[in-house]
């Protein structure tokens, strides 16, 4: 019944070393968002997708990039992960102009050795 | 800039024992303000949206409720399952649809 898939739950890495977190929906919403959460802090907005239009956050580092090649699935690249880097990854997804409450997916766990 | 800030950071209660978690915002005309609860490990899940001062909203043990200028999530009664971390968001009128999340309130409940 899961709407929002995240894959990997669990994602380790090395410094350096390009990673690609994925996302899925069977909603249709037109909003997908990506979101990093640090433990006892808020879940920062890196970028969303409104459809195809492509919306980056002014203090997203260039680091961080993201696709969505269709409705149904976006994806978070990560181009050189530093410690820093270390998060949890949230995937949510919206209709504007509804409620708009986000539907999350349960994330994925990025470590950075 | 819309800010949101949540308090206690972290609470802890003994089963049966109310309490109530404060979210105060500012925001230049509320559009919506939402409460999700966060399970260790996973992703937030909604509770509820309040729209206007007064509002009220429940489900089973919860009661959010509205003012102008903050929120309450009221637990009442809690049991060791309410353990979890919730979350204040608010989304202005008029702008941008993103909305504004504080950092969170920390509950344990004992049993």
């Amino acid at each position: 019944d899961a709407m929002v898939i995240q894959n990997p739950r669990y994602q380790v890495t090395q410094f350096g070393k390009p990673v690609t977190l994925s996302c899925s929906q069977t909603l249709n919403h037109n909003v997908m968002y990506w979101y990093q959460q640090k433990s006892s802090q808020a879940p920062k907005l890196l970028f969303h997708y409104y459809d195809k239009d492509f919306n980056n956050e002014a203090d997203t580092p260039d680091n961080f990039q993201s696709r969505r090649p269709n409705t149904s699935f976006c994806f978070l690249d990560i181009r050189s992960p530093g410690l820093g880097d270390a998060a949890m990854y949230l995937c949510a997804t919206s209709i504007p102009g509804t409620n708009e409450k986000l539907f999350f997916g349960s994330g994925t766990q990025l470590s950075v050795l | 800039e819309d800010q949101v800030t949540q308090s206690p950071e972290a609470l802890r209660l003994q089963e049966g024992e109310s309490s109530s978690l404060n979210c105060s915002y500012t925001v230049s005309g509320l559009r919506g303000l939402f409460w999700y609860r966060q399970d260790p490990g996973k992703g937030p899940e909604f509770l509820f949206t309040l729209y206007s001062a007064g509002e009220e909203k429940e489900k089973e043990r919860l009661k959010a409720t509205l003012t102008k200028k903050e929120s309450f999530l009221h637990i009442t009664a809690p049991k060791p399952e309410d353990s979890a971390t919730y979350l204040c968001a608010v989304q202005a009128r008029g702008g941008s649809y993103i909305p504004t999340f504080g950092r969170g309130t920390s509950l344990i409940v004992h049993p």
